[in-house]
């Protein structure tokens, strides 16, 4: 088991609503990527956080947005919910090291949009 | 999108067998890193290469990287029923902050 834990473990939303999944790093880590993942297939990135600002973005709309706090946890927002929104989402803390590094991810939120 | 492609897709094999997955990706790479996944859960890291290495080992795990092929595999020696679950490789290109996984490998050992 790695230090990152999530909340709430699983989530039903219905379409059009507005959820906050929330992330805590492990201890010492200052980066936090956020994935998500849809049954069947690989994460897939949607953005990270480095010491509270937005270091990169994936191919995801503006409606997905996040926050890191100085505790480097973190949050995922996703306004105005849709059906394709239901997956897993996964958040990893990691220490950066000259672009190498290893990812801690936590168990997961199951989000399941109706 | 995803970067890389595992194959196979599902892989079945007795206790005690070797389990070999491969990896495509499309573009240069900073590193290529294996992860195992258990049940959708959350992505333990397994092992990770760096695009100036060729091959790597980890306890039962044996990691080969070919950047002319832009191919990557996974062995398993000896394998366990525990070793049941779904296995990724994900890349990373230059500063990137973004890893890209492939669809993975399921992979089942028969006790």
């Amino acid at each position: 088991e790695t230090g990152v834990t999530q909340s709430p473990t699983h989530l039903i939303k219905t379409r059009g609503q507005q959820v906050t999944l929330r992330c805590s790093s492990q201890s010492g880590h200052n980066t936090v990527s956020w994935y998500q993942q849809a049954l069947g297939q690989g994460p897939q990135f949607i953005f990270q956080y480095y010491r509270e600002e937005e270091n990169g973005r994936g191919n995801f709309p503006p409606r997905f947005s996040g926050l890191q706090f100085p505790n480097y946890s973190s949050e995922l927002n996703v306004n105005a919910l849709e059906l394709d929104d239901s997956a897993l989402y996964l958040c990893a803390s990691s220490l950066p090291h000259g672009g190498s590094y290893e990812q801690y991810f936590g168990p997961g939120t199951r989000l399941t949009v109706t | 999108s995803q970067q890389g492609e595992e194959d196979p897709q599902a892989l079945s094999i007795q206790e005690g067998e070797n389990a070999t997955m491969n990896c495509s990706y499309k573009t240069s790479i900073n590193n290529l890193q294996w992860y195992r996944q258990n049940s959708g859960r959350g992505l333990v890291h397994l092992i990770l290469i760096r695009s100036n290495e060729r091959e790597k080992h980890s306890g039962r795990l044996r990691v080969t990287l070919d950047t002319s092929k832009k191919s990557s595999s996974l062995l398993i020696t000896a394998s366990r029923a525990a070793d049941t679950a779904s296995y990724f490789c994900a890349t990373r290109r230059g500063n990137n902050n973004d890893m890209r996984f492939g669809a993975g490998t399921r992979l089942t050992v028969k006790p």
